[in-house]
């Protein structure tokens, strides 16, 4: 089993600050995705990752997959309270698109 | 333009008593999933359909059934539920090739058992 770590659970902090959450796994996988889910709400996928040491951006969020795909971290620069959710790795399991996903880390951004 | 639709979306049941999860897309898509969703233990996979007439299990397929009669619906039943059983399902569906398919959820059925 492929299992996927997410550090930290919560995360609470101010606008306008940075943060970075991180998942990690002693597995390779082929490609990783990010989701955020908001309360009351499925998640939304938010970026996929296929290429080891590859960084995509999204505004003001950065994305890394680890140089041997293990590993993943997300970033925030300038949170604002709409940045507030919870973050969630997936990987898939095999070649049908079953993900499996970290536990995610619930971010909280207060005005 | 619904996406994926579960109804229904809040159900108390008492230890025992049977019901079930329809989800429905409208996206032509070929894979449709049954997750739950438990605090601290992030999204596992209940069952899964790789297209119509075909099921197969997931992580934590025991107590439930699912049934994909017709493409666009994915069925979820619970025969006798316990109260294990309650947390919050969500179904998605995708594309999918080569494992890297977006997953379109729906907004979630929350099911407390008694």
């Amino acid at each position: 089993t492929q299992l996927l770590e997410q550090s930290p659970q919560f995360l609470s902090i101010q606008e306008g600050e940075n943060l970075t959450v991180y998942c990690n796994s002693s597995s390779v996988f082929s490609s990783l995705q990010w989701y955020r889910q908001e309360p009351g709400e499925g998640p939304v996928l938010l970026v996929t990752v296929v290429t080891g040491g590859e960084v995509k951006k999204l505004k003001r969020l950065t994305f890394q997959f680890g140089d041997a795909r293990k590993d993943s971290s997300l970033h925030i620069t300038a949170a604002q309270p709409g940045d507030t959710g919870l973050y969630l790795c997936a990987g898939p399991t095999d070649s049908w698109g079953k993900l499996q996903f970290g536990a995610g880390t619930q971010v909280v951004v207060t005005p | 333009n619904a996406g994926v639709t579960q109804t229904p979306k809040f159900r108390v049941l008492k230890t025992g008593q049977s019901m079930t999860l329809l989800c429905a897309q409208d996206m032509n898509h070929e894979y449709m999933y049954w997750y739950r969703q438990d605090p601290g233990m992030g999204l596992r996979l209940i069952h899964y359909s790789v297209g119509e007439g075909t099921t197969a299990k997931g992580e934590v397929p025991d107590g439930y059934n699912v049934s994909r009669l017709k493409k666009q619906n994915f069925l979820l039943g619970l025969e006798s539920a316990a109260p294990s059983q309650t947390s919050v399902y969500f179904c998605a569906s995708s594309y999918v090739t080569s494992g890297t398919g977006e997953l379109f959820f729906g907004e979630g059925s929350r099911l407390t058992v008694l």
